[in-house]
């Protein structure tokens, strides 16, 4: 099992463009997560998905959109990038809202 | 609102010493993780608990529910241990995800 898995690791982008973080887990888990982690602060959630189709807003979701097409796919797009969502991005799941989460890599997004 | 502290922020110590990272929160939760993060940047996960004591080889986790409280300990620290260890909780309701603390940067010196 490749658990989770992000791309791209490392990414700059201009302020006002667009691009599409992927995360991929091959656990069969229904419980997916965006958070984002800044210097010094604690990771914070962006959305999660508890299976395919269904999505949700947590605690800074401005700024980004998700999908849940299938279980194991739950890409994060950034419209518009700004500064501010200069950050590293991790993915995770979990079997249940019960369960330990995994963690993808993450990936290190520089907004200029 | 739902808060995570964490004590110390910062931890240096010598090898094959007793170390104890402490977390308390604010209100119920359904769950505590501990995870550690590598200096590469990875997060593993190391224990979720919501009662008692769990343990991991040089690792143990404690949670008193009425305290609202957590303690991480490591026992006969390594330079290995290094790393920066995270407390997050999951305050029940929905499946909203975790809240973080800040995280307790651990240096164990040779």
């Amino acid at each position: 099992n490749a658990g989770v898995t992000q791309t791209p690791k490392f990414r700059i982008l201009k302020i006002g463009q667009s691009m599409t973080l992927q995360c991929t887990q091959d656990m069969n888990h229904n419980y997916m997560y965006w958070y984002r982690q800044d210097p010094g602060m604690g990771l914070k959630l962006i959305y999660y998905s508890v299976g395919a189709g269904i999505t949700d807003k947590g605690e800074v979701p401005n700024g980004y959109n998700v999908s849940r097409s299938t279980t194991e796919d739950f890409p994060l797009r950034l419209e518009l990038a700004a500064p501010s969502q200069t950050s590293v991005y991790f993915c995770a799941s979990s079997k249940t809202r019960f369960n330990e989460q995994f963690f993808g890599p993450g990936t290190r997004l520089t907004v200029l | 609102k739902n808060e995570v502290e964490q004590s110390p922020q910062n931890l240096t110590a010598q090898e094959g010493e007793f170390i104890t990272i402490n977390c308390s929160y604010s209100v119920g939760i359904s769950a505590l993780h501990w995870l550690q993060q590598h200096p590469g940047g990875g997060i593993v996960s190391l224990f979720m608990l919501s009662s008692g004591k769990k343990k991991h080889g040089r690792l143990i986790a404690t949670i008193n529910i009425q305290e609202k409280h957590s303690s991480l300990h490591i026992t006969a620290s390594h330079p290995r241990d290094s790393a920066v260890y995270i407390c997050a909780v999951s305050f029940g309701g929905g499946a909203d995800g975790l809240t973080f603390g800040k995280g307790t940067h651990l240096i164990i010196q040779p």
